[in-house]
């Protein structure tokens, strides 16, 4: 049983770059939550996509943008990167929305680093 | 704004020994908590999870105790391994529009010393 993967592990960019994380949810889980998470703290909630559309944001500017597709995989794109934006990026996949029956489960998470 | 935060950043203990991580949360809407774990290099992974209409759960070797007067929850580990050694979270959710977006705190760092 295939848990929650996310690619690439690491990436280096540029700031003023543009980047696209991806993630596969967990076999069975329908919607896809990403979180940043600083070193040394807890991972923030960016937003959240269930049936294709975005269903909850969190305090993140507009430069961060996702998408779902039709098999329930999720990417999350960053424009105009600053510096401030490296973090590692968690996706957390579920079955359905605000089911606490189905606790989210984080993949590894994607480490960006911006220069 | 409201947020979950832990009482101590850091937490040591001896191998054999209980270990008690501790977390207060501000939310009085919160309905879900979880505790997770996290490994270097690792994304949180899920230990235990309690509702609001619950003050004590059980699992295997750990136990989550909530106490909504005081808003306080915490997470105990029995007969504490090297394997425990991590940062634990604890999250939770809850309230109108939470949907199962969570809430984390900033986590305490359990080492076990051999």
């Amino acid at each position: 049983d295939a848990g929650v993967t996310q690619s690439p592990t690491h990436l280096i960019k540029t700031r003023g770059q543009q980047v696209t994380l991806r993630c596969s949810p967990k076999s069975g889980h329908d919607t896809v939550s990403w979180y940043q998470q600083a070193l040394g703290q807890g991972p923030q909630f960016i937003f959240q996509y269930y049936e294709e559309e975005e269903r909850q944001r969190g305090n993140f500017p507009d430069r961060f943008s996702g998408h779902q597709f039709p098999n329930y995989s999720s990417e999350l794109n960053v424009n105009a990167l600053l510096l401030g934006d490296s973090a590692l990026y968690l996706c957390a996949s579920s079955l359905g929305q605000g089911n606490h029956n189905s606790p989210l489960h984080f993949g590894n998470g994607t480490r960006l680093t911006v220069t | 704004g409201e947020s979950v935060g832990l009482h101590l950043p850091t937490l040591s203990v001896q191998e054999g020994d209980n270990s008690i991580i501790n977390c207060a949360y501000s939310n009085s809407a919160s309905d879900y908590f979880i505790w997770y774990k996290q490994e270097s290099g690792k994304g949180p992974q899920f230990i235990i999870d309690i509702r609001s209409n619950m003050d004590k759960r059980q699992g295997q070797r750990v136990t989550v105790l909530l106490n909504k007067t005081v808003k306080h929850l915490s997470l105990q580990i029995a007969a504490t391994q090297p394997g425990d050694s991590a940062v634990y979270f604890c999250a939770e959710t809850g309230g109108e529009g939470s949907g199962s977006r969570l809430t984390f705190g900033e986590g305490t760092q359990l080492t076990v010393n051999p």
